[in-house]
C-alpha cells in the first residue's frame, strides 16, 4: 500500500508565477489536510478537505491560495502570484476516518520563490 | 484556540542514555488527542506516539513513552536507550476530539519543535 504521495518534491518559481502542489492520499483515505512549514518552525494547518468538499480552510491565507480535492484525482494546493514569503515546505496528510486517527504525512513539497 | 509550547529548542543525549522532551499545551477542550511526531533530516513526518486525553494510562511504544499530566496540561516524551537514528526534530501536536464527521475539523496544532541530537 503506497503511502501519501506528493509531487513535485521541489518546485522553484519566480515571483508572480503560479505554483501547483499535488497530493495523492493513501488508498482508502478520503480526508486530506495541508500544512505549511516555514524554516525553523513547526507545521501550521492550512486546510482540511474531503472529496469535493472543503471542510475547514481557517488556516488558508485569504488571497492567492486555494485548494481542491476532486472526485477523481489528487488534491491540489494552488498558490497564485507567488511571493518570496511563500517559500516553505508544504505537507499533505491523509486519514481514513476522523476523530484522533493518525494522519499519515507525505514527504512534502519544498517551494522556493526566487 | 489551542496552543502547544515546546520550551527546549535543542537537546543532546549520549547514545544509550535516556532523554525527556517537554511539551505543554493550552486548551479549553476536555477531550482531545496528543501526538509526538519525529522529523528526521529527510523531512518525512513520522508518528512516534499518541495519547487519548480520556485515558489515564500513559502511552508506550517500545523505547518511547509519555508522561501525560492532564491537570497540568503537560505531555512529555521519554526516549530510552537513545540510538543514533533518533536524531531528528520532534514535534508535539494537539488535536481536539470531534464527536462525528462533519462536526468540526481534525487539524493538528504543532509546537515549534525540539531538535534532538544523539551523540555517539
Amino acid at each position: 500500500n503506497a503511502g501519501v504521495m506528493q509531487n513535485p518534491r521541489h518546485l522553484v518559481r519566480r515571483r508572480g508565477q503560479e505554483a501547483r502542489l499535488r497530493c495523492s492520499p493513501m488508498k482508502g483515505h478520503s480526508h486530506v489536510y495541508w500544512y505549511r512549514q516555514l524554516p525553523e518552525e513547526g507545521l501550521k494547518f492550512m486546510v482540511y478537505l474531503q472529496k469535493e468538499n472543503i471542510i475547514d480552510e481557517s488556516g488558508m491565507p485569504k488571497e492567492r491560495f486555494s485548494a481542491e480535492f476532486p472526485k477523481e484525482g489528487p488534491s491540489i494546493l494552488r498558490i497564485q502570484q507567488v511571493v518570496r514569503g511563500d517559500s516553505a515546505a508544504y505537507f499533505c496528510a491523509s486519514s481514513p476516518l476522523t476523530g484522533g486517527n493518525e494522519q499519515f504525512f507525505g514527504p512534502g513539497t519544498r517551494l522556493t520563490v526566487l | 484556540a489551542q496552543t502547544v509550547t515546546q520550551s527546549q529548542p535543542e537537546m543532546s543525549v549520549q547514545e544509550a542514555e535516556t532523554v525527556t522532551l517537554s511539551c505543554t499545551y493550552d486548551t479549553s477542550e476536555s477531550n482531545y488527542y496528543l501526538f509526538w511526531y519525529k522529523q528526521p533530516p529527510s523531512r518525512q513526518m513520522i508518528l512516534v506516539i499518541r495519547q487519548e486525553a480520556y485515558k489515564q494510562q500513559n502511552a508506550t511504544e517500545n523505547r518511547f513513552s509519555v508522561n501525560f499530566q492532564k491537570a497540568a496540561k503537560s505531555f512529555s516524551l521519554k526516549i530510552s536507550d537513545s540510538q543514533l537514528g533518533d536524531t531528528a526534530m520532534y514535534f508535539c501536536a494537539f488535536m481536539k476530539h470531534v464527536a462525528y464527521s462533519g462536526a468540526g475539523s481534525y487539524q493538528l496544532t504543532f509546537g515549534k519543535g525540539t531538535k534532538l541530537s544523539v551523540i555517539p
